[in-house]
């Protein structure tokens, strides 16, 4: 089973500055098959990006993502307020299909 | 639009059952795979396996054996997830999710609420 350790647990930035979260993988990840997802409070994950770096449907071009084979990074250019949120990376390269324990981004 | 509408939540008592349901619009229900995961309280994100829509064959992920079963009615496009002999360690959201052409997840159930608890 591929572990992944996201970091920082949690990252205080204000809005509009740039975030930028690590997505690690205990062994590399297959054809770059690593997805990221936002989730508020009380709602559901949202998926953000696939494939490593394709943004998802209707996601804000200030998303982008990229990285392979054990390190990934989100990184948000400039940060709404609604931008405000845990954000989780998973693999799909191999089943099990495993997320990280998820980067809390708050407001400083 | 594309939409998965998950059952509303419930409290059931240890060793009882529980059954959530998925009901999917705005795509051909057999044409994508159909997944479960679970998110206990204040934790992140489990993947519990997933169900074949064509065929109906489930797959379970390790711990996610035994008491859980997937299943389909193909004929109201809904995906249902039942848990037996419950434990208090059941509690937790559980969220559908379709699988659209790799296994991202893309869109999710707004989850349902099981609470375990006497």
């Amino acid at each position: 089973e591929i572990v992944l350790t996201q970091s920082p647990g949690t990252l205080s930035l204000s809005p509009g500055e740039r975030a930028t979260l690590s997505c690690r993988a205990s062994q590399s990840v297959s054809s770059r098959s690593l997805a990221w997802y936002q989730q508020k409070p009380g709602q559901a994950p949202r998926l953000l990006i696939y494939g490593a770096s394709s943004r998802a449907t209707g996601i804000p071009d200030r998303f982008s993502g990229s990285g392979s084979g054990t390190d990934f990074t989100l990184t948000i250019s400039r940060l709404e307020p609604e931008d405000f949120a845990v954000y989780y990376c998973q693999q799909y390269g191999s089943s099990p299909y495993t997320f990280g324990q998820g980067t809390k981004l708050e407001i400083k | 639009q594309v939409q998965l509408v998950q059952s509303g939540s419930g409290l059931t008592k240890p060793g009882a059952s529980v059954k959530v349901s998925c009901k999917a619009s705005g795509y051909t229900f057999t044409s994508y795979a159909m997944n479960w995961l679970r998110q206990a309280p204040g934790q992140g994100l489990e993947w519990m396996g997933w169900i074949n829509t064509n065929t109906g064959n489930p797959t379970y992920a390790q711990g996610f054996t035994g008491r859980f079963v997937f299943s389909l009615d193909t004929s109201v496009s809904t995906a249902y997830l039942q848990i037996s002999s419950l434990k208090t360690e059941d509690t937790a959201v559980y969220y559908c999710a379709r699988a659209p052409r790799a296994w991202w997840f893309d869109p999710w159930g707004q989850g349902t609420l099981v609470t375990v608890s006497s």
